[in-house]
């Protein structure tokens, strides 16, 4: 079945460092990929997401390339500060036609000092 | 807009009771979906309802139940309640049940039971 693997955390960086947080996935076809985020005592917010190959999905400065020959879909951000302190999400959503779930990877939890 | 609700957001219960939890979705969603988030097995899919059906269930037993009403919003019920079904129960709202729609969550149901 369809399966997400991230980088096990947890992640501590300085404020102001740069942020990688690998994401490889197994799947037929081409799913959907998304990367949520969880603040402490809070559901997920969708962080970002893309749908097919090459695309990047980008906000608040964190960044996610769709790449099909890696079957990757990393996430990135150039300069973390405190407040991005949280549990990141990746996930897949099949694209074959039905009704189909996210699948999520376990989370990396960051934690980010100043 | 108005984001996705859940009630009660906690809830503490006794081995053996069973438990109802709200979802409402986003206006205009008509896609509610239920996930199950614990420490050990991370976000597992629940089941899925667009438009008062069940249109996908996960792998979970039948003392997990729910339903959706004409309005969009959503009903789960544990029956039988047992120690492990302490968790984030995390509701989520989206246009439609293919791969290509964003699914927004709630800010979840925490249950412990005892």
């Amino acid at each position: 079945g369809d399966s997400v693997t991230q980088m096990e955390g947890p992640v501590t960086l300085s404020e102001e460092a740069f942020l990688t947080i690998n994401c490889t996935y197994t799947a037929t076809g081409y799913p959907s990929l998304f990367w949520y985020v969880q603040y402490p005592g809070e559901g997920l917010q969708l962080l970002l997401k893309a749908t097919k190959a090459d695309d990047k999905g980008s906000n608040k400065g964190f960044e996610a390339t769709y790449r099909k020959e890696t079957t990757s879909f990393h996430l990135e951000k150039g300069s973390v500060q405190v407040s991005d302190s949280a549990v990141y999400f990746c996930a897949l959503r099949a694209r074959n036609s039905g009704n189909t779930p996210l699948v999520f990877g376990k989370g990396t939890r960051l934690s980010v000092i100043a | 807009k108005a984001g996705v609700t859940q009630t009660p957001r906690y809830l503490i219960k006794t081995r053996g009771q069973q438990v109802t939890l709200s979802c409402s979705p986003i206006s205009g969603h008509r896609s509610v979906s239920w996930y199950q988030q614990t420490p050990g097995q991370g976000l597992q899919f629940l089941f899925e309802y667009f438009s008062e059906t069940q249109r996908n269930k996960g792998n979970f037993p039948g003392r997990f139940s729910g339903r959706q009403f004409s309005n969009s919003r959503s009903e789960m019920n544990v029956s039988t309640l047992e120690l492990g079904d302490s968790a984030l129960y995390l509701c989520a709202s989206s246009l439609g049940t293919s791969g290509g729609n964003e699914q927004y969550f709630g800010p979840g149901t925490r249950l412990t039971v005892t």
